[in-house]
């Protein structure tokens, strides 16, 4: 049983288009987050949610908004893709807030590839 | 100046050999440390926490400076499946975000 699973693995678009990531956890984690991993291999956090709560909300284009429908999901939708946004993204999830304790669990990733 | 900082590397070491990572980490209020592991084109994976006291999990040796504000890890016996990416990660007393590293990349040589 996959612990946080995203979907698609792979994301190939044109600029301009709109798509989303979605994803899941069934560990019963309360805090869920999504990271962006760039060419030089460097994680960024992006969003962070608990119990369907935005806690973090960094720098990232409003062009980029997260939706939690329940603790257990939190999906990525991005408008207007452009060719910087071609990245890794990850998405994480923890039992406490922040991953003091015990650290993240992460998905797969989605590689997205902007042409 | 970078949250945590970690030296890239590349660090090619042949099977059997010891080889030691360091972690420099900007802000005295980290209270979380971990070492992550993440292979080529995957997730990362928790390798392990690390405790002011130092903490051991088989091979692996992970150890604290506050002091200094850095961590380590060190692989002893190592093998080829330990090729990977090691990246140090942080966590502030009030923080609810993790600080990554960019990773010190390990290639084990038979």
């Amino acid at each position: 049983d996959t612990a946080v699973s995203q979907t698609p693995k792979y994301l190939v678009t044109q600029m301009g288009n709109d798509k989303s990531i979605k994803c899941e956890q069934n560990l019963g984690h309360d805090t869920m987050y999504w990271y962006k991993q760039d060419s030089k291999k460097f994680l960024k956090i992006m969003f962070s949610y608990n119990n369907k709560e935005l806690i973090i909300n960094e720098t990232v284009p409003n062009r980029f908004s997260p939706k939690s429908p329940d603790k257990a999901h939190l999906n990525l939708h991005i408008n207007s893709l452009e060719l910087g946004d071609s990245a890794v993204y990850f998405c994480a999830s923890s039992q406490d807030l922040g991953g003091r304790a015990y650290g993240y669990t992460f998905g797969s990733g989605t590689r997205l590839t902007v042409v | 100046r970078k949250e945590v900082e970690q030296d890239p590397g590349p660090f090619n070491v042949p099977e059997g050999a010891t080889v030691a990572f360091n972690c420099t980490y900007s802000n005295s209020a980290s209270q979380s440390f971990f070492w992550y592991r993440q292979d080529c084109r995957k997730e990362p994976k928790l390798l392990m926490s690390v405790y002011s006291s130092g903490n051991e999990d088989g091979r692996f040796t992970a150890q604290l400076n506050r002091a200094s504000q850095y961590i380590s890890l060190l692989i002893r016996d190592s093998k080829l499946s330990d090729s990977a990416t090691y990246l140090c990660v942080v966590n502030r007393r009030s923080g609810n975000q993790f600080y990554f590293g960019t990773g010190t990349s390990l290639t084990v040589i038979p």
